[in-house]
């Protein structure tokens, strides 16, 4: 079975921190996703990583970066939180691109709250 | 563009069925899934189907592809009260690119 994990299920960080999610997974995917999920907006994509030190921009990267040091891990951080990534923060990985081998698999979420 | 609707809400009785819509635009996917969240849980992929197929069968869910109408959906066979949740559909955007386009989540309530 696929495991992803995420650092923390809940989080609350005051306006200005600078916030670190972490996720790592152990199946040796190659590839990574951040997601952050808001009622009635369904999964909106951060960032995608394909391989180690490689990231790419999603749909909404504004306000976030990203790390892949290592294949197994993918950090998400927040340099300066605001209030409006007020969100659940999803991660998940797929095996390669091409195919089924595509199907993502997703970790528990992160709920984060900023005051 | 690029999009992936659902309706947000369903509801219904214990025992019945459910069939959850969804329609997409990218006629390039290769597979289109879907995915179930438990409350306060991440999304676990339930099934996916492959775009030269037209229905496949798992146990109690039966998903149905019409490619020509790019509408997508899942039928809940004798709905349970644990199958509430919320179910997104989710299309591949093609070209191998390994990203995925998730619809806004259809919340299924099942009452007793």
């Amino acid at each position: 079975d696929v495991k992803v994990t995420q650092s923390s299920r809940y989080l609350v960080k005051r306006t200005g921190e600078k916030v670190f999610l972490e996720c790592v997974q152990d199946m040796d995917h190659e590839n990574m996703f951040w997601y952050r999920q808001d009622p009635g907006l369904g999964l909106r994509l951060i960032y995608f990583s394909y391989d180690v030190k490689m990231k790419e921009k999603g749909d909404i990267p504004e306000g976030y970066s990203v790390s892949r040091e290592k294949k197994e891990r993918f950090s998400l951080i927040l340099e300066s939180a605001s209030t409006n990534q007020t969100s659940m923060y999803l991660c998940a990985s797929s095996l390669s691109p091409g195919g089924v081998t595509e199907t993502q698999y997703f970790g528990p979420g992160t709920r984060l709250l900023v005051l | 563009g690029e999009d992936v609707e659902q309706s947000l809400f369903l509801s219904v009785r214990e025992g019945d069925s459910s069939v959850i819509n969804c329609t997409y635009t990218d006629s390039s996917s290769t597979y289109l899934y879907w995915y179930k969240q438990e409350p306060g849980a991440g999304l676990q992929l339930l099934t996916y189907i492959f775009s030269n197929m037209d229905m496949k069968q798992d146990q109690r869910l039966t998903v149905l592809l019409n490619k020509k109408d790019k509408h997508l959906s899942l039928r809940i066979a004798d709905t349970q009260t644990g199958d509430s949740a919320i179910y997104f559909c989710a299309e591949d955007r093609g070209g191998n690119t390994g990203k995925l386009i998730f619809g806004q989540g259809t919340t299924l309530q099942v009452k007793p």
